[in-house]
């Protein structure tokens, strides 16, 4: 099994503040990344496929990177409607999850 | 519009069946690579990813629960199921079905269900 691993689990950040979320895979999961938001009550949504690529109608705030076994999703200029939930997801092996970074305003 | 709805008993009692239909439309299951899955979420908890089924009729299942788990389709390709057996408390949570496409990209609004005696 893949296991993903998020940090940090709980980040306060300021409206406007760019803001970094990591997720880093047992092993090398190439590229094969995706990246949910959820937010309280709601169904995930997904943000950033295949590491890298934008879903349609995402904001272009929302950017993903990374390679081998570690991954980031930044947001360029946190806005109060981010706050939710991320989730990180390999699709290399089978699917897994990472236990999710909680993001709240400062 | 692609929309998903899932649909289950709310709560059953420990080792009993749980049967989930998850009911869709705004496409079809029958094109080509297009591929339903279930994904569940205990309260406050990640997701677990549980099961797929394929245009293809082609079954996929997470390996810690396979030997619980049942998926399948309807031949009209707009409902899929899902059937774990046994199930404890350990098997309380949303119930989410969802359609994959690059990334889980449509997702129902999920169903409680509660393990409980």
């Amino acid at each position: 099994d893949i296991q993903m691993t998020q940090s940090p689990s709980l980040l306060s950040a300021s409206v406007g503040d760019r803001v970094t979320l990591s997720c880093k895979a047992s092993q090398n999961i190439y590229k094969y990344l995706n990246w949910y938001q959820q937010k309280l009550g709601e169904a995930p949504k997904l943000l950033i496929y295949y590491t890298n690529s934008l879903q349609t109608g995402i904001p272009s705030r929302f950017s993903g990177s990374g390679s081998g076994t570690d991954y980031t999703l930044t947001i360029s200029s946190l806005q109060p409607e981010d706050v939710a939930t991320y989730f990180c997801q390999q699709y290399n092996s089978w699917w897994t999850f990472g236990g999710g970074t909680k993001l709240e305003l400062k | 519009q692609v929309t998903l709805k899932e649909s289950g008993p709310g709560m059953l009692q420990p080792s009993k069946t749980l049967s989930l239909t998850c009911s869709f439309s705004g496409f079809s299951l029958s094109t080509s690579g297009m591929v339903v899955s279930w994904i569940r979420q205990p309260s406050g908890k990640s997701l677990e990813w549980l099961a797929a089924i394929d245009w293809d009729g082609d079954k996929y299942y997470n390996p810690s629960l396979k030997s619980r788990l049942t998926v399948s389709k309807d031949t009209s390709n707009t409902q899929v199921f899902l059937k774990i057996t046994s199930v404890d408390t350990a098997d309380t949570a949303t119930y989410y079905c969802a359609r994959v496409t690059m990334g889980i990209t449509d997702w129902g609004q999920g169903v409680m269900v509660t393990v409980s005696s």
